[in-house]
Formats: C-alpha cells, sequence, structure tokens
C-alpha cells in the first residue's frame, strides 16, 4: 500500500539546535516527493521538492531509496521555524495518479 | 496571478442542514483536490479531479459528502445533513495536472462549525 509516515506528532528543539523531521515512504514505484510547511494563520504551501534538490530557508531533504526516505533537515532551528511540517508523495500506481500526505509533524523552536 | 480562492470563509450550521462548499482554482489548472482538516490533525483525504472527472473519491467519509466540478474550473463540495463531528477545516488545492512533479497549491480553507 502507498502510505507517507512521519512518526512524530510534535518535535521541539532549542533555537540552533539542528532538527530534523522524519518521513518514510512505502510506494511500488518511483514518486516525487515533497514538502509542505503551514505557518500560524497561513496557508499550507510547498517548501521544497526532491526534484529541484533545493535548499529553502535553511532547509534540505535528501531521498534516499534504499531507506525509503525523504527527511527534512536544518542545522540550525529559527524561532521562525515552528509550523506543521508535511511530507508528501505523488506518483501513479494502478492507473491512478496518487498524491498522498503524512500525517504532519509540528516543529516549536524554543528561545 | 490569483491563487486558489474559497468561500465561504466560514460556515456556521445547524445539526442536519446541508451545506456548499466553493473552490476556485488557479485559471489552467487541471487537477483539484479537496481535504479536511481537524483541529490539531493532520490532511484528511477526500477526492480528487482531473478535468471534470473524479478518478479518486475514496477519501469521502460518506454518502452525505459530494462534489462536483464544472467547466474544469470551480468545485463544490456538498455536506447533507451535516453532523457535528463535520465540524473541520476543509481546504481545496490545484495542479497545473495530476502529473508527478507537480505541486500542490492550496486555498485558505473553509472553517466549517456545525451546531
Amino acid at each position: 500500500a502507498q502510505r507517507v509516515t512521519q512518526p512524530e506528532k510534535l518535535l521541539s528543539v532549542f533555537k540552533g539546535a539542528p532538527v530534523e523531521l522524519k518521513c518514510n515512504y512505502s510506494y511500488s514505484g518511483s514518486p516525487e516527493l515533497f514538502w509542505y510547511v503551514q505557518y500560524s494563520r497561513q496557508r499550507l504551501q510547498l517548501l521544497l521538492r526532491h526534484i529541484s534538490r533545493e535548499s529553502i530557508k535553511g532547509f534540505t531533504a535528501d531521498l534516499n531509496k534504499g531507506e525509503t526516505s525523504f527527511h527534512l533537515k536544518k542545522p540550525f532551528a529559527q524561532e521562525e521555524d515552528s509550523a506543521m511540517y508535511y511530507c508528501a508523495l505523488s506518483g501513479r500506481a494502478s492507473g491512478t495518479y496518487k498524491y498522498i500526505f503524512g500525517t504532519g509533524t509540528r516543529l516549536k523552536v524554543l528561545a | 496571478g490569483a491563487g486558489v480562492s474559497q468561500s465561504p470563509s466560514n460556515k456556521v450550521t445547524e445539526k442536519g442542514k446541508d451545506v456548499e462548499l466553493r473552490c476556485d482554482p488557479i485559471s489552467g489548472h487541471t487537477a483539484l483536490y479537496w481535504y479536511r482538516q481537524s483541529l490539531g490533525q493532520g490532511l484528511e483525504f477526500l477526492i480528487y479531479f482531473q478535468g471534470n472527472s473524479a478518478p479518486d473519491k475514496s477519501g469521502l467519509p460518506s454518502d452525505r459528502f459530494s462534489a462536483e466540478r464544472t467547466g474544469g474550473s470551480v468545485s463544490t463540495l456538498t455536506i447533507q445533513r451535516t453532523q457535528q463531528e463535520d465540524s473541520a477545516v476543509y481546504l481545496c488545492a490545484s495542479r497545473r495536472n495530476e502529473g508527478a512533479n507537480y505541486e500542490q497549491y492550496f486555498g485558505p480553507g473553509t472553517r466549517l462549525t456545525v451546531t
């Protein structure tokens, strides 16, 4: 079955500490992976996608096909990073296109 | 350009009444998605459209929920005989098309409260 797993519902770190938001996926094909972010009182928006190999707001994510993971990392957390983060995958399975979100991880960066 | 818009932004209704929620996608986007976000919870997929067809409606929680899309543009989500457990934020998103590489663009959501 296609699935995206974010094992942590809540992650609290201190400002300046490294942060890693975990994402594991289960998919039969070769999906595209994304991270979305929802800041307080703002709409959900794309943070970064695997295919772009980009770093946004200091965040990076590496696709590990062996471990089927796409963890989101930042070396030094900032208070403004506090938000809800969703991992998502997109691909085609059984003739149908799928876009699957994980359950989300709330990141709190403490002063 | 204009992003995804949703109306109304807030809706309070009495239990048992029907409600209609509207989504206006980004012009030219052929794929459209509906999600539900309950307080403190993640995203719950409801249905998606490619054009006016709904290839995947597996997330609709009951037959009280239905959705349609006309002209490959505006979509409405209808909830009949609303129940208190239907209270949530309903999000709409659109994509250029259903191909794997495209991101979703989300609307601001409609907050539904069933009293």
